[in-house]
């Protein structure tokens, strides 16, 4: 089954700085890529997401970039402020088939002011 | 439109007792699911379901059961709690989405569960 690795755990920036989290994925039928964020005692939440089919997709100051060859994709954030600090999680689904969408263990970003 | 409602909120259980999580959702999706947050450890998968009457295992089924006898219900069934149960348990759900369209996963508000 799919296998999903993220890197890192925690990642610490000062605000305006960028952030980048990795993720890897072991099932080359895995074709979407969503990124969610769970502040503190909050539900997860979709941020972006990616098809296979598409290289790089932006949305304000995150953008996620998908490398199929390599198995592994990527969230960018811009100029980061404090209201990203959260936990991030990157996960891998493979279309059609089963309906399973596996996680990564999350990042836990802290912007500090 | 209430979303995913997830109850109770909290839950403090002794060993060897039993329980079930509620899981209800007003948005006609066909798809649901049970996750465990572990601290560190991300969303791991316990079971699914693509519609009524269908239910499949996840990651880490042992130990729960569900059953999905409408669209909108999705209950989690632990029958002798485990300390290794302790958890926050989320429900989610999402749309069936195209060959071209995937439908993002809408998340409860969590259950926290303690087993003691």
């Amino acid at each position: 089954g799919e296998n999903v690795e993220q890197h890192p755990s925690t990642l610490s920036v000062q605000e305006g700085d960028s952030a980048v989290i990795k993720c890897t994925y072991s099932d080359s039928a895995s074709n979407y890529f969503p990124w969610y964020k769970q502040e503190l005692g909050k539900r997860p939440q979709l941020i972006i997401d990616i098809r296979s089919n598409v290289g790089e997709k932006k949305d304000q100051r995150i953008a996620v970039t998908l490398n199929k060859t390599a198995k592994h994709f990527s969230l960018h954030i811009t100029e980061t402020q404090p209201e990203d600090s959260a936990v991030y999680f990157c996960a891998a689904k493979t279309q059609g088939g089963s309906e399973k969408l596996v996680f990564g263990k999350g990042t836990k970003l802290t912007v500090n002011p | 439109n209430a979303g995913v409602t997830q109850t109770p909120k909290f839950r403090i259980l002794k060993i060897g007792q039993s329980m079930t999580l509620q899981c209800t959702q007003d948005m006609n999706h066909n798809y649901m699911y049970w996750y465990r947050q572990d601290p560190g450890m991300g969303l791991k998968l316990i079971y699914y379901s693509v519609g009524a009457g269908i239910t499949d295992k996840g990651e880490v089924p042992n130990g729960y059961n569900v059953s999905r006898s409408t669209t909108e219900d999705f209950p989690l069934r632990l029958e002798l709690a485990a300390p290794s149960q302790t958890s926050v348990y989320f429900c989610a759900s999402r749309d069936r989405g195209s060959s071209s369209y995937n439908s993002p996963l809408h998340f409860g508000n969590g259950t926290r569960l303690t087993v003691t």
